[in-house]
C-alpha cells in the first residue's frame, strides 16, 4: 500500500529558481492538500483540492502554485524560490469528503534555499 | 475553531513512566478532535480521534485522550511509556459541519524517551 508518495524528499534551491514537488495517492481519495511545518508553527495549509480541476488557497499560498488534473496527482510549484519558503513540506488527502478533519500524510519533502 | 494550544514543547519522560500531554482550543462551536505522531524523518500519522460519543478514546499502542468540552481540552496520556514513543505529537481541531481545510495544527509536543 503506497498510500501518499512525495518525492523529492531531499532538495537545495537556490533563491529564483524554481522547482516542482510531486505528490501522488493510490487511494482514490478527491480531497488532496499541501502543508508546511516549520518549527514551533505547527503545519500551515498552503492549497488544497476538493477534486479533479479544483483548487483553492489556504493559509499561507503566497509563492506556491497548485494544479490538480488528475485525482492521483497534485504537484506544488514554486516559480522563484526564497529562503522564507525554507521548510518541510508535506501533502495530505483526505478519504471521507473531508467532513471530519482526519489526514493521510506523505513523508515530507524537505527543501532548503539558498 | 480559532486556535489550539500544546503547553509543552518539549517532554522529557523516563522508559515506563506515565506521560501526559496537554491540549487546549478554542471555538465556539462543536469539534473534531485529532492527535497526530511524526516519528523522526516520518510524515504525520492519526493516533487517536474523536468524532462524537465516548469522551474517552484510545490508540492501538496504549495511549488515550479524554475530550473535556468545560475546559476545552483533549490531553493525550499513557500510563507507561515505550522507548518507541520518541516522536513529536500534534494535537489538531477542526469545526463539525465544516471542510477539512479548516484544520488547525497545534505548534507540537516533542516527547523524548529517556532510557
Amino acid at each position: 500500500n503506497a498510500g501518499v508518495t512525495q518525492t523529492p524528499k531531499f532538495q537545495v534551491l537556490k533563491t529564483g529558481q524554481s522547482m516542482t514537488l510531486q505528490c501522488a495517492q493510490d487511494m482514490n481519495h478527491e480531497y488532496m492538500s499541501w502543508y508546511r511545518q516549520d518549527p514551533g508553527m505547527g503545519l500551515r495549509l498552503i492549497h488544497y483540492s476538493v477534486g479533479a480541476g479544483i483548487t483553492d488557497q489556504g493559509e499561507v499560498p503566497n509563492g506556491y502554485n497548485v494544479s490538480r488534473s488528475t485525482t492521483e496527482d497534485f504537484p506544488l510549484r514554486l516559480l522563484s524560490a526564497a529562503p522564507s519558503q525554507t521548510s518541510v513540506y508535506f501533502c495530505a488527502s483526505t478519504p471521507d469528503g473531508g467532513d471530519t478533519g482526519e489526514l493521510f500524510f506523505g513523508e515530507g519533502s524537505r527543501l532548503t534555499v539558498l | 475553531a480559532q486556535s489550539v494550544t500544546q503547553l509543552d514543547s518539549q517532554v522529557p519522560v523516563f522508559e515506563e513512566a506515565p506521560v501526559e500531554l496537554r491540549c487546549n482550543y478554542s471555538s465556539s462551536v462543536s469539534v473534531y478532535l485529532f492527535w497526530y505522531v511524526q516519528y523522526p524523518n516520518q510524515g504525520l500519522q492519526l493516533l487517536l480521534k474523536y468524532l462524537s460519543g465516548s469522551t474517552l478514546v484510545e490508540s492501538i499502542n496504549g495511549f488515550e485522550a479524554e475530550f473535556n468540552k468545560s475546559q476545552t481540552s483533549f490531553h493525550l496520556r499513557k500510563p507507561s511509556v515505550h522507548i518507541s514513543d520518541t516522536a513529536e505529537y500534534f494535537c489538531a481541531v477542526s469545526d463539525e459541519g465544516t471542510s477539512y481545510d479548516k484544520v488547525i495544527f497545534g505548534p507540537g509536543t516533542s516527547l523524548s524517551v529517556i532510557p
